[in-house]
C-alpha cells in the first residue's frame, strides 16, 4: 500500500521568509509519480508539479523549488521569499500503476503574515 | 480554456434522501476521477473511469454509491439513502491518458460540498 506523510500540520511565517514543506512517501513500486497541489481558501486544488521516480533532477519554478531524494523517500517543497498569497493548504500526493489514483498526505497549512 | 466543472457547488439534504452530483471534465481528457475530502484531511480516492469504463472502485465506495460516465464525457455520482457520515466535499478530476511510463497530472474541479442533516 502507498502512504504519504506530511508531518507539519501548520506552519506560520512572516512575509519574505523562506519556508520548506516536508513530504515523505512509502511505496514498494519502482515506478511512481509524485505531485504537489495547493488548496487556497477558495477550496479548488491547484496542480503545482509532477515528478517521475526515474527523474531525480530537482526543479525550480520562480519562487518555488522541489527537492526529490529517493534515498530518503522525500519530496520537499520550498517557497522562497514567501508572500501572503502563498497562504493555503499544500498537499503532497503519490500515484503508482496504470490507474494513477492519487494517495494524498494530510496537508500542511501555510500561513504567511505581514 | 475550460477547466473541470461540477454541479451543484453545494447540496444540503436530509438523511435518507438520494443525491446526484455531476462532473464535466476537460474535453480532451479520457480519465475521470472522483475523490472525497473531509475537513482537515487530504482527498481520498473513490473511483475512476477511462472513457466510459469504470476501471477501479475504492472500498470507501459502499453499495449506496454509484458512478457513471455513460458517453465517456460527463460523469455522475449518486449517493442513495444518505447518512450524516456522507457529509464531505466531493471532488472530480480529469487527466490525459498515460502513455508508456509517462503519466499526467490530474486537474480538479471546485467540488460539491454535501451536508447531510
Amino acid at each position: 500500500a502507498q502512504k504519504v506523510t506530511q508531518a507539519q500540520t501548520e506552519i506560520s511565517v512572516v512575509e519574505k521568509e523562506d519556508v520548506t514543506l516536508d513530504c515523505v512517501y512509502e511505496t514498494r513500486d519502482t515506478t511512481y509519480y509524485l505531485f504537489w497541489y495547493k488548496q487556497p481558501p477558495s477550496g479548488e486544488l491547484v496542480f503545482l508539479i509532477r515528478r517521475n521516480s526515474f527523474d531525480e533532477q530537482n526543479e525550480i519554478s520562480g519562487r518555488y523549488s522541489w527537492n526529490f531524494q529517493k534515498s530518503t523517500s522525500s519530496f520537499n517543497f520550498t517557497i522562497t521569499a514567501s508572500q501572503v498569497v502563498d497562504s493555503a493548504v499544500y498537499f503532497c500526493a503519490l500515484s503508482v500503476g496504470g490507474g494513477n489514483k492519487l494517495t494524498f498526505g494530510t496537508g500542511t497549512q501555510l500561513k504567511v503574515e505581514l | 480554456d475550460t477547466g473541470v466543472s461540477q454541479d451543484p457547488r453545494h447540496k444540503i439534504t436530509k438523511r435518507g434522501q438520494n443525491v446526484t452530483f455531476r462532473c464535466d471534465p476537460i474535453s480532451e481528457h479520457n480519465r475521470l476521477y472522483w475523490y472525497r475530502q473531509t475537513l482537515g484531511q487530504g482527498p481520498e480516492f473513490l473511483t475512476y473511469f477511462q472513457n466510459e469504463a469504470q476501471l477501479e472502485k475504492s472500498r470507501l465506495l459502499s453499495d449506496r454509491f454509484s458512478a457513471e460516465r455513460p458517453k465517456g464525457s460527463f460523469s455522475t455520482l449518486e449517493i442513495q439513502r444518505t447518512e450524516q457520515g456522507d457529509s464531505a466535499m466531493y471532488l472530480c478530476a480529469s487527466s490525459l491518458l498515460p502513455t508508456g511510463v509517462q503519466t499526467y497530472e490530474q486537474y480538479f474541479g471546485p467540488g460539491t460540498r454535501l451536508t447531510v442533516t
